[in-house]
């Protein structure tokens, strides 16, 4: 079935550096999401990645998708604590989603 | 507006005893999914459904697992005669979209099931 492998597992960062978090898969994906679960929480969407070359940015978020989409990316700039949690990214194929390890992500402030 | 909701939040069974998980989907929701979370992993599929319709049931580990949703609305996973390895968080989600469709899934707070 479809794999998508996200690197690094674990991102501690100083308050107010920039995070970046990256899933690659081996093959083509027709799309893909990101989910953000805090710590003790459950997974929340944040967005859907469509298109080829698509960047997509929410406040400090910047999400790509690959030119091959076979790749993706979550960048966000100068974090906060409120920043915490892990990030997953999810791989649809129809309905069905196959997520990533994650990147947990921690901010000292 | 409401939520998905799970129960019970939490479940200590004996190694051998069934389980039932019930959710409870965001009213209108088409899709239905079950999730299995083991810690610091992401979550796994298990099986979804759309309306009563149990569309893909290969993410469910063995035969012990079933999932029903009668009504095209509340769905129960049941785990019988469970086994250690069985402890994880199970997760449901549900989500507008019908078949083929790609929408956003709104996932429940989970029922953590422990076997001993």
């Amino acid at each position: 079935g479809q794999q998508v492998m996200q690197i690094p597992q674990y991102q501690h960062v100083q308050e107010g550096e920039d995070f970046t978090t990256y899933c690659n898969s081996s093959t083509t994906l027709s799309n893909i999401q990101w989910y953000k679960q805090r710590p003790g929480g459950h997974p929340v969407f944040l967005i859907q990645l469509v298109k080829s070359g698509e960047v997509k940015k929410q406040k400090r978020l910047t999400f790509q998708f690959g030119e091959a989409k076979k790749n993706s990316s979550l960048h966000i700039t100068a974090t906060q604590t409120t920043d915490v949690g892990t990030y997953f990214c999810a791989a649809s194929s129809g309905s069905r989603l196959t997520f990533g390890e994650g990147t947990q992500l921690t901010v000292n402030p | 507006g409401a939520g998905v909701s799970q129960s019970p939040r939490y479940k200590v069974t004996k190694r051998g005893q069934d389980v039932a998980l019930r959710c409870d989907p965001i009213s209108g929701h088409v899709s239905l999914y079950w999730y299995r979370q083991a810690l610091g992993q992401g979550p796994e599929f298990l099986t979804y459904f759309n309306y009563e319709a149990q569309q893909d049931k290969s993410g469910l580990p063995n035969d012990r697992f079933s999932a029903e949703r009668p009504e095209g609305s509340i769905s129960t996973l049941t785990i019988q005669r469970t086994e250690q390895r069985d402890s994880a968080m199970y997760r449901c989600a549900s989500s507008l979209g019908g078949a083929q469709s790609s929408y956003e899934q709104y996932f429940g707070p989970g029922t953590r099931l422990t076997v001993t």
